[in-house]
């Protein structure tokens, strides 16, 4: 079993609707998580970070992480075609718990469409 | 500022070959993380380097390494290259020594072997 768990979809959904994207983990270690969009043939690009639980809002982005339940999500408001791309959620330890230098690691990604 | 720059952007080489890949990081960035991003695979950590150091080490054989220099500037190489070598290599990079320690990804270079 992968240590990060990704519905890699594909979701295809119209302009102006709310997109939910999620991710499972089982290392209770992980403390510090990513969002990354990816379009195809480019690198990904980061999109958002948090800490530990809690709620984050970047203009139409929020990301959610909930550690009890070992799960964190992306919504994405009023979407746009321009969103459709691969969403890759990374996750990483660091600190007392023990710091993994330089590893991220990534969920499988789940490709999204937002038709107009 | 100039984000995380890789070069060859393409290269396509024959099996048993090697090669090198280049990464520049950004500015004042001082680790560079490497990761193989294949369809079925995703993206997996290679190593990581700060300050000339190799500090963690991903899940690969041996023909796969790096080396950082005194400027951050990173290369990685693979030996006797295999055809299951196919895919993106990705370097990232972040300060390394703080937080937060997200990684800013470059666009990569795709490896073909045939």
């Amino acid at each position: 079993q992968k240590e990060v768990e990704q519905d890699p979809g594909p979701l295809s959904v119209p302009e102006g609707a709310i997109v939910s994207l999620n991710c499972t983990y089982s290392n209770s270690a992980f403390q510090y998580f990513m969002w990354y969009r990816q379009y195809s043939r480019k690198g990904p690009e980061l999109l958002m970070y948090t800490y530990s639980s809690g709620n984050k809002e970047d203009g139409r982005f929020t990301a959610q992480v909930d550690k009890s339940s070992k799960y964190i999500s992306l919504f994405i408001r009023d979407s746009q075609p321009s969103d459709s791309a691969t969403y890759l959620c990374a996750m990483t330890t660091f600190g007392a718990g023990g710091t993994s230098y330089g590893k991220l690691t990534f969920g499988q990604g789940t490709i999204l469409t937002v038709h107009p | 500022k100039a984000g995380v720059t890789q070069t060859p952007r393409y290269l396509i080489k024959t099996r048993g070959q090697q090669v090198t890949l280049s990464c520049s990081p950004i500015s004042g960035h001082r680790s560079v993380s490497w990761y193989q991003q294949t369809p079925g695979q995703g993206l997996q950590f290679l190593f990581e380097y700060f300050s000339e150091t190799q500090r963690n080490k991903g899940n690969f054989p041996g023909r796969f390494s790096g080396r950082q220099f005194s400027n951050s500037r990173s290369e990685m190489n693979v030996s006797t290259l295999e055809l299951g070598d196919s895919a993106l290599y990705l370097c990232a990079s972040s300060w390394g020594d703080r937080g937060p320690y997200e990684q800013y990804f470059g666009p990569g270079t795709r490896l073909t072997v045939t």
